[in-house]
């Protein structure tokens, strides 16, 4: 267990709706990742953090914003919800240093109709 | 071109059969390599890493070409609960940030 959860798992919003997922880890890792699953595209990054207030873009960050004002608090947030947004949303932990590996959390299924 | 490719299969095999996947990456600075496991509708989690040297783990062996730029994973012995979709994961040395293939989806059959 990587202590990893994510809130809500399941959510279903409308088109132009604010939308906030939020990752919570219980292991004080460093780094933590925001990706998103879609069918044959595999998981792509949408932001990551190496600290507190720390955070970047990944490959796919238009129309996302992240904020971490804790290490065990990364949030991302949908400021407008649109339905190409639609997907699985994956947390991921990790420890600088370590083999590289991530620690995932069980996702949020995102609906945007 | 994809950064990292795999074929998605699906793959559907026999239970005790071996069966082996491919994956090839484009960076040639990526720096270590994974394999990763997903069931479905779960979050991935690592399967093992993938050395130069080839490294065993169980049924389970992997491979690194770096020369062709090319990784594989091979399964002895199929079980039913192999069954998964299993992710090729690049690292490229940017602080950790992890290349992810699409996956390659495993079905073993009684």
């Amino acid at each position: 267990d990587a202590g990893i959860t994510q809130s809500p798992r399941h959510k279903v919003t409308e088109t132009g709706t604010p939308v906030t997922l939020r990752c919570h880890q219980t292991e004080n890792h460093r780094y933590m990742y925001w990706y998103r699953q879609d069918p044959g595209h595999g998981l792509r990054l949408i932001h990551y953090s190496y600290g507190v207030k720390d955070t970047d873009k990944g490959e796919v960050s238009d129309g996302y914003s992240v904020s971490r004002s804790k290490t065990e608090d990364f949030l991302l947030t949908l400021e407008s919800a649109t339905s190409s947004q639609t997907s699985v949303y994956f947390c991921a932990a990790q420890d600088p240093g370590s083999t590289d590996t991530q620690y995932f959390g069980p996702g949020t299924r995102l609906t945007v109709l | 071109r994809k950064e990292v490719e795999q074929d998605p299969g699906p793959f559907n095999v026999p239970e005790g059969a071996t069966v082996a996947f491919n994956c090839t990456y484009s960076n040639s600075a990526s720096q270590s390599f994974f394999w990763y496991r997903q069931d479905c509708r779960k979050e991935p989690k690592l399967l093992m890493s993938v050395y130069s040297s080839g490294n065993e783990d169980g049924r389970f062996t992997a491979q690194l070409n770096r020369a062709s730029q090319y990784i594989s994973l091979l399964i002895r012995d199929s079980k039913l609960s192999d069954s998964a979709t299993y992710l090729c994961v690049v690292n490229e040395g940017q602080g950790g940030k992890l290349i992810f293939g699409q996956g390659t989806e495993l079905s073993v059959k009684p």
